[in-house]
C-alpha cells in the first residue's frame, strides 16, 4: 500500500537553529501534503496544508515564517522550523494524499523535535 | 467551525470483549471519516475509513458505521487482544478541501490480558 516516509525520526537541535523535517511519498504522487503538530496526550493539530508548486496554507495561529513550508515535487515536502526554541519541541507528523484514491490520507512515522 | 468530538477518552476492556468508540462531526458536508491507530511514539495508521455513500463497512474484527442524519460514526473492533492497545482517532473531511482532516480527542484503548 501507500507508504510516507519522514526523516529524521527524532532531532535535537540548539535555541536559536533551524532544523529541517522531510515527508515523501514512496510509491504515489502526492499532490497534498499536510503538517501537524502535536503534543502528549493530545490529537493531531493541523499546522499547514501544502499543495505541490504553489504556496502552502497555514491554519490560525501558526507563523508561516517560523515554519516554512516547501512542495517542491510530488514526493516531497519539507517543515523548516526556524529560530528554534524549547516551546518548538514536539512531535511532528506529516501526511499525505493523491489522485490514486481521493481523499484517503497516510500519515509519515512522525518526527521528534527536542530544542535545548 | 467543523468540530469532531470522540468518546470515550480511555476505555479498557478485557481481552476477547468488543470495544466501541463513537465520533459526532458538526460539518453535514463531510463525506469521508477515517479510523486512524497511533501507538505510542509513532504516527497514526489508517485502519478502516467510510465514506458517505455507504452506512458500514467490515475488516475482520473491525467494522465502523455511519450514520448521515445523526452525524455519527462508529468503531466497532470484536475480540480485542492486547495488541489492539493503542491511542484511536476519527476524523471526518469533506472531499472539496483536498483530504483537509478534522481529527476527534483520540481514545485510549486498553485491552487487558
Amino acid at each position: 500500500g501507500a507508504v510516507v516516509s519522514q526523516h529524521p525520526s527524532r532531532v535535537i537541535c540548539k535555541s536559536g537553529t533551524s532544523v529541517k523535517i522531510e515527508c515523501r511519498s514512496l510509491d504515489f504522487q502526492a499532490t497534498t501534503m499536510f503538517w501537524y503538530r502535536q503534543f502528549p496526550k493530545q490529537s493531531l493539530m493541523l499546522m499547514a496544508t501544502s499543495n505541490e508548486g504553489s504556496k502552502a496554507t497555514y491554519e490560525q495561529g501558526v507563523e508561516k515564517d517560523k515554519f516554512l513550508i516547501n512542495h517542491a515535487s510530488l514526493t516531497l515536502s519539507t517543515l523548516t522550523v526556524t529560530s528554534a526554541h524549547p516551546e518548538d519541541s514536539s512531535f511532528y507528523i506529516c501526511s499525505a494524499s493523491g489522485t490514486q484514491r481521493p481523499n484517503t490520507i497516510y500519515f509519515g512515522e512522525g518526527s521528534w523535535l527536542t530544542v535545548v | 467551525g467543523e468540530n469532531v468530538e470522540q468518546h470515550p477518552s480511555t476505555l479498557s476492556v478485557q481481552e476477547g470483549d468488543s470495544a466501541v468508540i463513537k465520533c459526532t462531526y458538526s460539518d453535514s458536508a463531510s463525506n469521508y471519516f477515517p479510523w486512524y491507530k497511533q501507538e505510542l511514539g509513532k504516527g497514526p495508521q489508517l485502519i478502516i475509513d467510510i465514506r458517505s455513500n455507504v452506512g458500514e463497512k467490515k475488516d475482520q474484527r473491525i467494522a465502523v458505521t455511519l450514520n448521515k442524519t445523526a452525524k455519527h460514526f462508529s468503531l466497532h473492533i470484536t475480540e480485542t487482544q492486547p495488541e489492539d492497545s493503542a491511542v484511536y482517532f476519527c476524523a471526518a473531511s469533506r472531499g472539496n478541501q483536498g483530504g483537509k482532516l478534522i481529527f476527534g480527542q483520540g481514545t485510549e484503548l486498553s485491552v487487558k490480558p
